[in-house]
């Protein structure tokens, strides 16, 4: 059962087109949601925590919003730079592990 | 201010070798876990680590993989016996401690057996 799903898998935008990303969840006492970025053969770079409905955080043209069953990744006027893979990843109860989703693979053309 | 370290990059062993992955938490973080992503899929758990403690190793496994975090030196990721479903990029994360949630990631060490 997947218990952390993103879509969509690709997302081609051009340069300035604003869009959103999505990361849907069913884990039970969710204890935060985690957005990071990953460029091809680097590590994921930590982007947003988000610890319960209603918060929202900015980094620059990103912006990270959370409800009970869903996450949005926000990217206002994107930019080539901004091109990667976006991973969502959960943390439950009492586990220290995160359960990532599969991510979205974003290309911004020029 | 240096972020977490993880040595080799690459490497590449044939089938039935051992193969060592060697990760090194960022500065005054105690908490290391290890995380598997195979071609075309999603990252994976494998171990969480404290000083000289395994806290949580069930991704990992059971058998030919083991990791340790010593008092001194980084953290270790062992594969013996290697074989071609190990190829795979092993990522090292660090965390500050029980309370500071975000776990910070390496740059990963690209294995690939032969």
């Amino acid at each position: 059962e997947d218990q952390v799903t993103q879509s969509p898998e690709a997302l081609r935008l051009q340069e300035g087109e604003s869009s959103s990303l999505n990361c849907s969840y069913t884990v039970s006492g969710l204890r935060g949601l985690f957005w990071y970025r990953q460029d091809p053969g680097k590590g994921p770079e930590f982007l947003f925590t988000l610890y319960s409905a209603g918060e929202e955080k900015e980094k620059e043209r990103l912006k990270a919003t959370l409800t009970k069953k869903e996450s949005f990744l926000h990217i206002t006027a994107p930019k080539p730079e901004d091109s990667a893979t976006y991973l969502c990843a959960v943390k439950e109860g009492s586990s220290y592990k995160l359960i990532f989703g599969s991510g979205t693979r974003l290309l911004v053309r020029p | 201010n240096a972020g977490v370290m993880q040595n080799p990059r690459h490497l590449v062993r044939r089938r039935g070798q051992e193969a060592r992955l060697r990760c090194s938490p960022m500065k005054g973080h105690s908490h290391v876990y290890w995380y598997r992503q195979l071609p075309e899929e999603g990252l994976k758990f494998m171990v969480y680590l404290q000083k000289e403690n395994i806290i949580d190793e069930s991704g990992m496994p059971k058998e030919r993989f083991s990791a340790e975090f010593p008092k001194e030196g980084p953290s270790i990721l062992r594969i013996q016996q290697v074989v071609r479903g190990d190829s795979a990029a092993y990522f090292c994360a660090s965390s500050l401690g029980v309370s500071e949630e975000t776990q910070y990631f390496g740059p990963g060490t690209r294995l690939l057996v032969l």
